[in-house]
């Protein structure tokens, strides 16, 4: 079956811009999570999605950074005034509340590059 | 809070070689572990798990036994290919929260020369 996807796959913009991300989940996966890989800090979690509502948004590095989800399905995750340590590739992953060890499949990810 | 420890390479071994990357946790609940992999290219595997203590983990080759005592998930492989060349993560969910969210070590970069 399909696998959770993103787009856009590579996204370069200049610094200030606002930036979406989009993330469709494998179908049925009602938990979905964003996450963050750079060189510096590794993979960091931002946010957790539980249907359409996000109980855990620790991770989020600052008040530029949201996300929202929608019809318990597709997420976007929106930073706005784009700056350069934003420079990452952003991973989606969704996992079964109905599997016992709540695995969590990634999608291939958006490598977002502030210039 | 949670964190996860690993070597962090890179890790540089001929083909067939033994292989061993060590990871050590920190967490206040009773957390599953896992190690996943990223292959060139490619996006992030799970590769194996396991759920409580004592616990063994394994898939293509790979093993690793979640150690309560020594709080560490060690991956080994008695006999590494070229094709294993990746990097590894080693990763925790704490069951003891409601989100089941994961924590990673940094990375260890596997190059397997033929």
């Amino acid at each position: 079956g399909a696998g959770v996807s993103q787009s856009p796959s590579n996204k370069v913009t200049e610094k200030g811009k606002d930036v979406e991300l989009r993330c469709d989940p494998i179908s049925g996966h009602t938990a979905l999570y964003w996450y963050r890989q750079s060189l510096g800090q590794g993979l960091e979690f931002l946010i957790y999605f539980q249907g359409n509502s996000a109980p855990d948004k620790s991770g989020l590095p600052s008040d530029r950074f949201s996300a929202e989800r929608t019809g318990g399905s597709v997420s976007t995750l929106t930073i706005q005034r784009t700056q350069q340590e934003d420079s990452a590739v952003y991973l989606c992953a969704s996992s079964s509340r109905t599997q016992s060890s709540y695995e969590q499949y990634f999608g291939p990810g958006t490598r977002l590059t502030v210039t | 809070g949670d964190s996860v420890t690993q070597m962090e390479g890179p890790v540089t071994l001929s083909e067939e070689a033994f292989l061993t990357i060590n990871c050590t946790y920190t967490a206040t609940g009773y957390p599953s572990l896992f190690w996943y992999v990223q292959y060139p290219g490619e996006g992030l595997q799970l590769l194996l798990k396991a759920t409580k203590a004592d616990d063994k983990g394994s898939n293509k080759g790979f093993e690793a036994t979640y150690r309560k005592e020594t709080t560490s998930f060690h991956l080994e492989k008695g006999s590494v290919q070229v094709s294993d060349s990746a990097v590894y993560f080693c990763a925790l969910s704490d069951s003891g929260g409601s989100n089941y969210k994961l924590t990673f070590g940094k990375g260890t970069l596997l190059t397997v020369n033929p």
